[in-house]
């Protein structure tokens, strides 16, 4: 079955950390890039973070509080959230970018897991 | 505050029609094209249109999507109790260099 499924998600104080895990099946995590897209309940989406074969990035606003990695023996990809915020409250979601003949194309992710919810309080 | 504007509400009664719109810039809307997500909170968000008009394989031909200038328009026809939900468009922004969503409509089938 094409899917991703994400853990790691809970409740955190202010200044923690917490390693989110995305599990990719149904399709190879090569030749794809796999993205972290938050959600705050109410309020817009947001995009975090992907990373590929040869390549990673990050959006502006967690620049230097997020690192993402991957196993791909284990078909996963990890986002390391640290130095967390009440603002960083929201559901994290993994998304596959849609790729076609060699191509892909930025704004359009063609597979979503349910997400994983991080609350970060006191 | 979200660079694409969509209404934040819309509603509409089981049988009839909406259509969502999602204003933008010529940096993004302007010049890239669109894609559309439905949300249902607790499951996975469902990929409904991509540049601009068109449908993902095993999306109902209920959805229906235009494009004129900034703006882009999500139709939905025949509405079912199981199209209620949230839905946000997304753009790549020349400028921001990244992507871009709007801040979401909530849809209710009353």
């Amino acid at each position: 079955q094409v899917q991703l499924v994400e853990s790691g998600g809970g409740l955190v104080k202010p200044g923690g950390s917490l390693k989110l895990s995305c599990v990719v099946s149904g399709f190879p995590l090569n030749d794809n890039y796999i993205n972290w897209i938050r959600h705050v309940p109410g309020k817009g989406l947001e995009w975090l973070s992907y990373i590929s074969d040869n390549d990673k990035m990050f959006a502006d606003s967690v620049k230097g509080r997020v690192t993402i990695s991957r196993d791909t023996a284990k078909k996963s990809v990890y986002l390391q959230l640290n130095s967390l915020r009440a603002e960083d409250t929201a559901v994290y979601h993994c998304a596959r970018l849609r790729c076609s003949d060699g191509s892909c194309f930025w704004g359009q992710f063609d597979l979503w897991g349910q997400g994983t919810l991080v609350t970060v309080s006191s | 505050q979200s660079v694409l504007t969509q209404p934040p509400s819309m509603s509409a009664a089981p049988g009839q029609s909406v259509t969502i719109s999602c204003s933008g810039s010529g940096s993004n809307i302007g010049s890239n094209t669109v894609s559309w997500y439905q949300l249902v909170p607790g499951t996975a968000p469902k990929f409904v249109m991509y540049n601009n008009d068109q449908r993902p394989p095993g999306v109902t031909d209920r959805f229906s999507a235009s494009k004129s200038g900034t703006s882009v328009f999500l139709a939905i026809s025949g509405l079912q109790a199981d199209d209620e939900a949230d839905y946000f468009c997304t753009s790549w922004d020349d400028i921001l260099n990244g992507v871009v969503f709007g801040g979401g409509t909530k849809l209710t089938v009353l």
